[in-house]
């Protein structure tokens, strides 16, 4: 079993639809990181968070630490929101990150 | 540069070449990671240095992946005698600092990766 699991692995949606990914892990955490990769490889740090819930722009992350599960959302979505987001999670033993499979969101127009 | 900027952006081996791969770093960070991303998958963990210290190299696959950062800023990824299986894409990553735990002091910022094809 991954230690950190992404759900769902593909997403497709229209423009304006309300977006949740989700992300569920196993093992003893300091952080966690939520981060966008475009088509070309670049990757974007969306959020850190170890508790809580953090917002920017169109973006919520959350966090429960009792459930070691955290959601990302995307209100309003739109067509350049099309991209892989990546969970991934700093072990609490080491400064290694452990990195979800990766959900493909794609919005239609 | 304000970010993490890696060169080339894309690069084409025969296979028996050797490559080198640049990763420039957020100025002052002291941390600097490599992870290799082969198609269709996440990022794996290769290599870590503290300033120019390598002081977890577990990640890199065989004897012909070599990292150096000698000045404690520029980083080099060297593959030797390229084979097929080591097209991806190589990240690099930079933070203020490694340790675990949560802190803005360790959020790593990502370059834009060098794609690697051997044909």
């Amino acid at each position: 079993k991954n230690e950190v699991e992404q759900s769902p692995q593909n997403l497709t949606a229209q423009e304006g639809e309300f977006i949740t990914i989700n992300c569920s892990y196993s093992v003893g955490i300091s952080a966690l990181h939520w981060l966008q990769q475009h088509p070309g490889g670049g990757i974007v740090s969306l959020f850190m968070l170890s508790s809580g819930k953090k917002k920017h722009g169109r973006l919520i992350a959350t966090i429960n630490i009792q459930e070691k599960h955290s959601s990302l959302h995307i209100t309003a979505s739109h067509p350049r929101d099309s991209a892989v987001y990546i969970c991934a999670v700093e072990s609490d033993s080491n400064y290694q990150l452990i990195w979800g499979a990766g959900t493909k969101l794609i919005i239609k127009p | 540069g304000a970010g993490v900027s890696q060169s080339p952006r894309y690069k084409v081996a025969k296979r028996g070449q050797d490559v080198a791969l640049r990763c420039d770093p957020i100025s002052g960070h002291v941390s600097l990671f490599w992870y290799q991303q082969a198609l269709g998958q996440g990022p794996e963990f290769l290599t870590y240095f503290q300033n120019e210290a390598q002081l977890d190299k577990s990640g890199l696959p065989s004897d012909r992946f070599f990292a150096e950062r000698p000045e404690g800023s520029v980083s080099t990824l060297k593959i030797q005698r390229t084979q097929q299986e080591d097209s991806a894409v190589y990240l690099c990553a930079s933070s203020l600092d490694g340790l675990a735990g949560a802190s803005s002091y360790n959020e790593q910022f990502f370059g834009p990766g060098t794609r690697l094809t051997v044909l």
